[in-house]
């Protein structure tokens, strides 16, 4: 069974500070992964997506991917309080329907 | 721009009853996905279509809930005989198979309370 995993937190960091939120996956086949913010009581929205090797930028966030280790991850840069909720990891493994983790809740103090 | 629409947004029902959502899909959009959250977890996929064939169903997709998508636009999704398991947050998600990661957007989510 495919699977995409992440660790439920919550991940506290202070304002201001890097937030790193990481997300393994099974299938080798897996060619593109998204992520998502999903605040409490509400729909996910997307962040972005990466489907290549490396460092993908996006304003304060930062998507990195590792087909080799089989993990994605997602930097947030001078995090603000707004930035608390749930993120959630997914990826596609060639079919056509996304894959979602369970997600991390990301507290950010002020 | 419209973004996908889902409705009614909250539902309360007892359980036995049939209760039917309805999600317009982002208007230029091919694909729509119907996904079930429950607290504390991600989204689980139920089903999709490509325009109005339904191409894939998950296992979770039991007898009791049928997806349908009549002219490739709107899709409702019934379930009968509802059962206290069946509260969730029903999701919506449209996308646009041609487009570069083929990225899937939500709606804003239908509530089902099963009392």
């Amino acid at each position: 069974q495919k699977e995409v995993e992440q660790n439920s937190g919550p991940l506290s960091v202070p304002e201001g500070a890097i937030a790193s939120l990481n997300c393994t996956y099974s299938d080798r086949g897996s060619q593109s992964f998204f992520w998502y913010r999903q605040y409490s009581g509400k729909s996910p929205e997307l962040i972005m997506f990466i489907y290549s090797n490396g460092d993908k930028e996006d304003g304060r966030f930062t998507a990195q991917l590792n087909k080799a280790s089989q993990y994605v991850s997602l930097l947030i840069r001078d995090s603000q309080p707004s930035d608390s909720a749930t993120y959630l990891c997914a990826g596609y493994s060639g079919y056509s329907t996304l894959t979602f983790g369970k997600g991390t809740m990301l507290l950010v103090s002020p | 721009d419209t973004g996908v629409s889902q409705d009614p947004r909250h539902k309360i029902t007892k359980r036995g009853q049939n209760v039917t959502f309805r999600c317009d899909p982002i208007s230029e959009h091919n694909r729509l996905y119907w996904y079930r959250q429950t607290l504390g977890q991600g989204p689980e996929f139920l089903t999709y279509f490509q325009n109005e064939a339904q191409l894939e169903k998950s296992r979770l997709l039991s007898d009791r809930f049928s997806a349908e998508r009549p002219k490739g636009s709107f899709s409702t999704l019934e379930i009968q005989r509802t059962e206290q398991g069946d509260s969730a947050m029903y999701l919506c998600a449209s996308s646009l198979a041609s487009a570069v990661g083929n990225t899937i957007y939500f709606g804003e989510g239908s509530w089902l309370t099963v009392v």
